[in-house]
């Protein structure tokens, strides 16, 4: 089945910089992919989504970044604000898998003012 | 718009009692999901229906049981509580099987002693 991992567990940032969330994924059918974030006490929220025939999809201050060869993807945030704390997840999703989600186990990510 | 609606938002069950989780989502989506949020351990799902009148097993169905109630409402019910089952839900929908978003509801938290 799907395995989907994230390569750290929290990842720490100054206000302003530029982060970069990574997720790694085990079925190379996986043709869908999705960041959500997750704010303490919240239900997950969808920040922006990446299909197979793309490797770049920006959106606002967001950009996902799709490596299919080596199976993996990247969320980069630009301008971190103390508002982007939260906990990222990726998704994996495939046609062959009836497109149910597979997620990763999440980066918490803190920004320090 | 309410978009998915969990209740209750917060239990507690001693071992053995039951309970059930109730979701409803008022977007017309065709899937609805169950999952459970452990810390380390991401979001898995426990049950799932693709659309109305049809309900199957995730990764983790033991010791749940689910019933797809109308097009709006999938509850998730606990026969027999037991610690395991400590954890923070979420149910989840998407517009239909296909490649698209899930939106999540709120959450609910439970105890079991």
């Amino acid at each position: 089945g799907e395995s989907v991992g994230l390569h750290l567990p929290t990842l720490s940032v100054q206000e302003g910089d530029n982060s970069i969330i990574n997720c790694a994924y085990s079925n190379s059918a996986s043709d869908y992919f999705i960041w959500y974030k997750q704010e303490s006490g919240k239900g997950p929220q969808f920040i922006i989504d990446i299909r197979s025939n793309m490797d770049k999809r920006q959106g606002q201050r967001v950009t996902v970044l799709l490596n299919k060869t080596v199976k993996h993807l990247s969320l980069q945030i630009a301008a971190t604000q103390p508002g982007d704390s939260a906990v990222y997840f990726c998704a994996a999703q495939s046609s062959g898998g009836s497109y149910i989600p597979t997620f990763g186990r999440g980066t918490s990510l803190i920004v320090h003012p | 718009n309410a978009g998915v609606t969990q209740t209750p938002k917060f239990q507690v069950l001693k071992t053995g009692q039951s309970m059930t989780l109730q979701c409803a989502q008022d977007m017309n989506h065709n899937s609805m999901y169950w999952y459970r949020q452990d810390p380390g351990m991401g979001l898995r799902l426990i049950y799932y229906s693709a659309s109305e009148g049809t309900t199957d097993k995730g990764e983790v169905p033991n010791g749940y049981n689910v019933s797809r109630l109308n097009k709006r409402e999938f509850s998730l019910r606990l026969e027999s509580a037991a610690p395991s089952q400590t954890s923070v839900y979420f149910c989840a929908s998407k517009e239909g099987a296909g490649a698209n978003v899930l939106t999540f509801g709120a959450g609910s938290r439970l105890t079991v002693l």
